[in-house]
C-alpha cells in the first residue's frame, strides 16, 4: 500500500514564523502535491513537483514555497506564517501524470496560526 | 467559472439505503479523468473510484458506482447498502488539460456531506 506521511498531525505557530511542513512518501512516485483545505472551499493546490528539484505553482502559491531535494520528500514552506494561512494543509503524491493516476493523500496538518 | 460543481452540501440517508450524491463538471478537453474521494472525520482523502472520459463503461468499485452522463457532464456517485461508515465528506475531482497545458491538476469540487442514520 501507499503510505504518504506527514510530519505533524497539528501544529501551532505565531505570526511571522517560518513553518516547515514535511510529507513522505514510500512507493517512489514522481509526482506529489500541496493543497490546502478550507470549508467551503474545497482542496485548492499549491505548489506541485513532478520531480526531484523541479516544481510548479498551483492555484495559490502566493506565501509559500516548497523544496523536494530527495524523490521521496516534499516540502511547504511558509517563509512568514500569517493568520490567513490557517487551514488544514494536505500532501498528496501520484505514480504519473495520465488521467486514469489517482492521488494518495497524507492524513493532513492542520496548522493554527496566531 | 466553477469547473466541479456539486449542489448538495449535505446528504441525508437510512441505513442500508442507497444515496446518490451529485457532481458536474466543465472543461473543453475531451480527454479528462473524473475521481470521487471520501474525507472521514479523520480528515484523510481515500480514493474510492475513478472513470475516464472515453471509458465506455461507468465505473464500479464495490459498493460504489459512478453514473457517468457525459453529454450532461455529469459524474454522480451511487453508494449502494449504505453503513454507518459511510458518514464522511465526499468529493468530485476531475483531471483535465485546461489548466496551463499540463496534464497534472486535479479540480476538486466543494464536497457533500453524508450523514448514515441508524
Amino acid at each position: 500500500d501507499v503510505k504518504v506521511t506527514q510530519s505533524s498531525r497539528y501544529l501551532v505557530k505565531r505570526t511571522g514564523e517560518k513553518v516547515f511542513l514535511e510529507c513522505v512518501q514510500d512507493m517512489d512516485h514522481e509526482n506529489m502535491f500541496w493543497y490546502r483545505q478550507d470549508p467551503g472551499l474545497g482542496l485548492r493546490l499549491i505548489y506541485f513537483s513532478y520531480d526531484v528539484k523541479m516544481k510548479e505553482k498551483g492555484d495559490i502559491p502566493e506565501g509559500y514555497s516548497v523544496s523536494r531535494e530527495k524523490k521521496e520528500r516534499f516540502s511547504l514552506i511558509l517563509e512568514s506564517a500569517s493568520t490567513n494561512q490557517t487551514s488544514m494543509y494536505l500532501c498528496a503524491s501520484s505514480l504519473g501524470l495520465a488521467g486514469y493516476n489517482e492521488q494518495f493523500f497524507g492524513p493532513g496538518t492542520r496548522l493554527t496560526v496566531l | 467559472a466553477q469547473k466541479i460543481t456539486q449542489t448538495q452540501p449535505g446528504m441525508f440517508v437510512q441505513e442500508k439505503e442507497a444515496v446518490t450524491l451529485d457532481c458536474t463538471y466543465d472543461t473543453s478537453d475531451p480527454s479528462y479523468g473524473l475521481f470521487w474521494y471520501k474525507q472521514p472525520s479523520s480528515g484523510e482523502m481515500i480514493f474510492l473510484i475513478y472513470q475516464g472520459s472515453y471509458d465506455q463503461q461507468n465505473a464500479t468499485e464495490g459498493r460504489y458506482s459512478l453514473n457517468f452522463q457525459k453529454a450532461r457532464k455529469s459524474a454522480n456517485l451511487v453508494i449502494s447498502a449504505s453503513q454507518l461508515g459511510d458518514s464522511a465528506m465526499y468529493f468530485c475531482a476531475m483531471r483535465d488539460r485546461n489548466s496551463g497545458g499540463s496534464n497534472y491538476k486535479l479540480t476538486f469540487g466543494k464536497g457533500t456531506l453524508l450523514t448514515v442514520n441508524p
